[in-house]
């Protein structure tokens, strides 16, 4: 399976502290993307980044990208209680498709 | 703009009922999609359109049809429901491009008993 996976599964932090998560995948991409997921939502895009950039920033949010490794990691800063949800990776493997992982559930602990 | 909507919101069927879900964009975007959402596996999609009049198969598509009624319109079709559909289903849409960012309904709850 193309599917990217994250890392880990699940994650409980406190307020304020950072948060990681990481995606990998198995075959080179066009571009990789983070989305997030509210409880009982639909998703809605983070960020974008294509194969030929290494770091994007928007916000609280920083992603890398490491195409040598096929891995994303995904950081958000000075996490607040509404950051709590789902996040997903996506990747382009140029087949007019993305494919997503299963997430990671992110708790930020008041 | 509404973006994508999705109707119904929720619904019940008993096994071998049948059921259309709508979607509709207004971004005039080129490209609809639609997903299954199933605990711990992530999303998968089911079937696509990456333009007016055409459609293709995605990972899952066994048990459904769809139809590209127009830009705006894509609806995914369950002749025969079984307990397995059970899921929630998101539409989504992109815009010229299938590695776009794509745009997400709310989502259909369905339960199949």
């Amino acid at each position: 399976s193309q599917q990217g996976e994250e890392d880990p599964q699940a994650l409980s932090i406190q307020e304020g502290e950072n948060a990681t998560m990481n995606c990998s995948y198995k075959t080179s991409i066009n571009n990789l993307q983070w989305y997030r997921q509210n409880s009982g939502r639909g998703l809605v895009h983070l960020i974008l980044i294509r194969s030929n950039e290494r770091e994007k920033h928007s916000g609280r949010l920083r992603v890398t990208l490491d195409t040598s490794k096929k891995s994303s990691s995904l950081l958000i800063t000075a996490s607040r209680a509404a950051d709590t949800a789902s996040y997903f990776c996506a990747t382009d493997f140029g087949n007019e498709k993305l494919t997503f992982g299963t997430g990671t559930r992110l708790t930020i602990i008041p | 703009n509404a973006g994508v909507t999705q109707t119904p919101k929720f619904q019940v069927l008993k096994t071998g009922q049948s059921m259309t879900l709508q979607c509709a964009q207004d971004m005039n975007h080129n490209s609809m999609y639609w997903y299954r959402q199933d605990p711990g596996m992530g999303l998968r999609l089911i079937y696509y359109s990456a333009s007016e009049g055409t459609t293709d198969k995605g990972e899952v598509p066994n048990g459904y049809n769809v139809s590209r009624l127009n830009k705006r319109e894509f609806s995914l079709r369950l002749e025969s429901a079984a307990p397995s559909q059970t899921s929630v289903y998101f539409c989504a849409s992109s815009g010229n491009w299938g590695g776009e960012t794509q745009y997400f309904g709310p989502g259909t709850r369905l339960l199949v008993l």
